[in-house]
């Protein structure tokens, strides 16, 4: 069974730093890209960035750039998203999904991980 | 403010059959581009619903049907049950000058009444 288990939900001060994680399994983790969405509370699904832990070759959306680091262990199967200083409003459900179709411009997401909540509060 | 535009809200009765569009424009949809489906049920992760427009992944049952035309795309459910109320939310690719990537519709809930 293909399964992507993520990190455990996470409570920060603003200024703090993190790193949540999402493993893969039940599949050759090293040929198909993993990708990140944001929910923010109550609100729909964005879009933050993929990579492909083959070459950690990275994409990121341009709302995303700059704010977040996407990165991957290959030999452990495991993918990450990490910031360096939290905000207020990163507060939200971080989902890792594996990436499947044709091409980039193509692609799907299936399955999904089960979500890491991260809650930034003074 | 979404690069898909889908309703709101949508309802129906058990048995109905209701359909949520997903509408975009010339450099998403319109390009081309292909549209996926999810399904989101309360306090759960999103589950894969439709890929490629129209294709269902295996065990998703064939009350769910997708359809692309033009700049929009449709999500069909007939047969409508109770353990369909659930978030819906279209997905494709987008490429415009500001930069290019995946891109959601706002969402849509379904509601069972």
């Amino acid at each position: 069974e293909v399964q992507l288990v993520q990190s455990g939900a996470e409570v920060k001060k603003p200024g703090e730093s993190l790193k949540i994680s999402c493993k893969g399994s039940g599949y050759s983790f090293t040929s198909y890209w993993i990708g990140w969405v944001r929910q923010m509370p109550g609100k729909g699904l964005e879009w933050m960035g993929i990579i492909y832990p083959g070459d950690s070759d990275t994409r990121y959306s341009p709302s995303f750039q700059g704010q977040v680091t996407i990165s991957a262990d290959k030999s452990i199967s495991t993918a990450y998203l990490q910031w360096s200083s939290l905000k207020a409003s990163d507060t939200a459900m971080y989902y890792c999904a594996r990436v499947l179709g044709p091409t980039v411009t193509l692609n799907w997401f299936d399955p999904w991980g089960q979500g890491t909540l991260v809650t930034v509060s003074s | 403010q979404s690069v898909l535009t889908q309703p709101p809200s949508v309802s129906g009765a058990p048995g109905q059959r209701v359909t949520i569009s997903c509408t975009g424009s010339s450099s998403n949809i319109g390009a081309g581009y292909d549209v996926h489906w999810y399904q989101q049920l309360p306090g759960t992760a999103p589950k894969l619903l439709i890929y490629g427009n129209s294709n269902r992944p295996s065990g998703v049952p064939d009350r769910f049907s997708g359809s692309k035309s033009g700049t929009s795309a449709s999500l069909a459910i007939t047969g409508l049950q109770a353990e369909d109320e659930a978030d819906y939310y279209c997905q494709s690719y987008d490429s415009s000058l500001s930069g290019s990537g995946v891109v959601f519709g706002g969402g849509t809930k379904l509601t069972v009444l």
